[in-house]
């Protein structure tokens, strides 16, 4: 079957680096996407990682490695605005997305 | 701006009734797709659409329906709701077909069956 798993909650500092893992079992891969999603609101965009490495992109950057089947999403001088749940999805050989449940990212002053 | 957009927003309704859900996009996008979101579960596909005239079923399809008649529009019906049906309910929509684009969402509609 196809399986994505991601910590449930996290908790971070307001101000420090927070990382995100993300592993993944699926149909084939063409490429694995993080979203951000507000309570109450639609999910949006971060970023998309089809090779090896580290994409930067801001204070956000998204790490993977396909021979492991795991990819983390990192967040660095962490905001308030911050808090939400980090969603991370792959696209399967039916160019389909899969998700993950989602990681409550929780900020403290 | 384009933009996609979801009604109603907020829908209570009773076991049985049928009830449409819309989603109306205004980017032009050829695929557009139908998740619910649960607590504790990932998004999951109901239906999607890769452009006018086409459907498919995805994973959590029993008891949901869509048509898709134009590019904007892809309305979800629940034949007959059901209490396990109460969920918020995502429209997204994305650009070219067999490609990887992101995905853009609406707001959600947030549904109860009583």
């Amino acid at each position: 079957g196809q399986n994505i798993d991601q910590p449930t909650e996290m908790t971070a500092t307001e101000g420090a680096i927070v990382q995100i893992n993300c592993t993944y079992q699926t149909s084939g891969f063409n490429g694995l996407f993080w979203y951000q999603q507000h309570a109450g609101e639609a999910p949006t965009f971060l970023s998309y990682n089809v090779l090896d490495g580290l994409e930067e992109k801001g204070r956000f950057s998204s790490f993977l490695s396909r021979s492991k089947g795991y990819s983390y999403l990192l967040l660095k001088e962490l905001q308030m605005k911050d808090s939400a749940s980090y969603l991370c999805a792959v696209m399967d050989s039916n160019y389909q997305l899969i998700w993950g449940a989602g990681t409550k990212l929780i900020i403290k002053p | 701006d384009a933009e996609i957009t979801q009604s109603p927003r907020h829908k209570i309704t009773e076991t049985g009734r049928q009830v449409t859900l819309a989603c109306h996009q205004t980017w032009n996008h050829n695929n557009m797709f139908w998740y619910r979101q649960d607590l504790g579960h990932g998004l999951r596909l109901i239906h999607y659409s890769y452009g006018v005239q086409d459907t498919n079923k995805g994973e959590v399809s029993d008891g949901y329906s869509v048509s898709r008649s134009n590019t904007e529009d892809l309305p979800l019906t629940l034949e007959s709701a059901a209490s396990s049906q109460t969920s918020v309910y995502f429209c997204a929509s994305s650009d070219g077909q067999g490609e990887v684009n992101e995905q853009f969402f609406g707001p959600g509609t947030r549904l109860t069956v009583l």
